[in-house]
């Protein structure tokens, strides 16, 4: 079936630094990604979407400054963390749909454990 | 807006019972996929099944079974004979498509711990 690889599995960094999570399609196409935030113990939530060549849309309450999403090529998309802190430690999870696919399930990645001391 | 309940928080049963997860939604659309992911504690989703609006279908795989009424807007998930290997977080999910986005949107999940 269809592989998502993300990386890095677990960040830990100071407060202040940024922190890019790369999220791959292994063996589709990608032309569609999904960004999702889960914090401890709660449910998975939708932070932004991104279609591959176009900017990403975030979802309501999401600082775009703040999350940089980039997904210039048909199987790579990062989210880059700026000046990360405390409050931003979460489990990240990227997702990728690719092209003709937009009835089938979304393929997860492994998702990032991002610590901000 | 759509949304997505799972009303039960965490469920402990012990080893070989059977053990049900409800899932309610809530969705203007007429077209639309109901899905359900399991989470291990290792954190990455699994895949479980995909059902769309028009297949009442109930489906079983293996010890897996999903009943889905959309009269009552429904989609509950049964295991049968739990095993350890069980215990995780599932998640409902529903997709939604606005303006064109196709959003999942997931419920709040449920702890399952299966006891030996």
């Amino acid at each position: 079936g269809a592989v998502v690889s993300q990386h890095p599995s677990w960040v830990i960094c100071k407060s202040g630094t940024s922190v890019k999570i790369e999220c791959r399609s292994l063996d589709f196409q990608a032309t569609t990604m999904f960004w999702y935030r889960q914090f401890p113990k709660q449910s998975l939530m939708l932070m932004a979407t991104s279609n591959e060549g176009s900017k990403a849309t975030y979802e309501q309450g999401v600082e775009k400054d703040k999350f940089l999403i980039n997904h210039a090529s048909l199987t790579l998309s990062t989210l880059t963390v700026t000046s990360a802190h405390p409050e931003d430690s979460s489990f990240y999870i990227c997702s990728a749909r690719g092209w003709g696919h937009s009835n089938q399930p979304q393929h997860f990645g492994d998702g990032t454990r991002l610590s901000i001391l | 807006a759509q949304k997505v309940t799972q009303a039960q928080t965490e469920i402990s049963v012990v080893e070989k019972e059977d053990v049900t997860l409800d899932c309610v939604y809530e969705t203007r659309d007429t077209t639309y996929y109901l899905f359900w992911y399991k989470q291990p504690p290792s954190g990455e989703l699994v895949f479980l099944i995909r059902r769309n609006s028009f297949d009442e279908q109930n489906e079983i795989s293996g010890r897996y079974s999903w009943n889905f009424q959309k009269s009552t807007s429904s989609f509950n998930f049964t295991i049968t004979a739990s095993q350890v290997v069980d215990s995780a977080v599932y998640f409902c999910a529903l997709k939604e498509e606005f303006q064109g986005a196709q959003k999942l949107v997931f419920g709040q999940g449920t702890r399952l711990t299966i006891n030996p």
